[in-house]
């Protein structure tokens, strides 16, 4: 299977900061890409998808650059409840969903 | 509607005995997936069904872990014996066919083998 790699962390950032993720992927045949949010002790939930061309959802951003193969996402503004371990998951196709390991976030007031 | 439901939620067992899992999807979803979570490991896919049917069990560790799912509503994942290094919480998700990137996700089990 192949791989989807993310910085573990943990990111700690202050309330209000801007903070980025990436996450590459080996399987240049991916076709769809989405970052899922999984609070402590809870279970993973779709955040967003990610388009080609990037898309905006509130303080949310997210990018792909298919050319180097990595997903981005990038956080305005941060929350508290933000704090989350962020997963950046891909679609190789007519297979499930390869998740990566997460990236752990705190915000800290 | 309900979301999907898993029980029980935390189960604790000796080594060696059977531990059974269970899972109810979303009704109308054709697709569900079991999943493993640990540190160490992240999130790995043990074994999914398609309209009942198994599809990939190439992710369930051995011959120890077994699989389920005799309707739409019912999905079982069993370990016997269970081993220390089962440990772990075990997801059931499911989907619909038309969107299988959005799988929706049970509570867990966390699984304590001692």
């Amino acid at each position: 299977r192949k791989e989807v790699e993310q910085d573990p962390g943990p990111f700690n950032v202050p309330e209000g900061a801007t903070v980025a993720f990436n996450c590459t992927y080996s399987n240049s045949a991916s076709q769809s890409f989405f970052w899922y949010r999984q609070d402590c002790r809870k279970e993973p939930k779709l955040l967003m998808s990610v388009y080609s061309s990037g898309n905006e959802d509130g303080r949310f951003t997210a990018q792909l650059n298919r050319a180097s193969q990595y997903i981005s996402l990038l956080i305005r503004d941060s929350k508290l409840s933000d704090s989350a371990t962020y997963l950046c998951v891909v679609n190789e196709g007519n297979t499930p969903l390869v998740f990566g390991k997460g990236t752990r976030l705190s915000v800290i007031a | 509607d309900a979301g999907v439901i898993q029980s029980p939620r935390h189960e604790v067992t000796e080594m060696g005995q059977e531990v059974t899992l269970r899972c109810k999807p979303i009704s109308g979803h054709d697709y569900l997936f079991w999943y493993r979570q640990t540190m160490m490991r992240g999130l790995e896919l043990l074994i999914y069904f398609n309209n009942n049917v198994p599809i990939d069990d190439s992710g369930m560790p051995e011959d120890r872990f077994s699989a389920k799912m005799p309707n739409a509503s019912f999905s079982t994942l069993k370990i016997q014996p269970s081993e220390p290094r089962d440990s772990a919480v075990y997801f059931c998700a499911s989907s619909s066919g038309t969107e299988t990137y959005e799988q929706y996700f049970g509570p867990g089990t966390r699984l304590t083998v001692t």
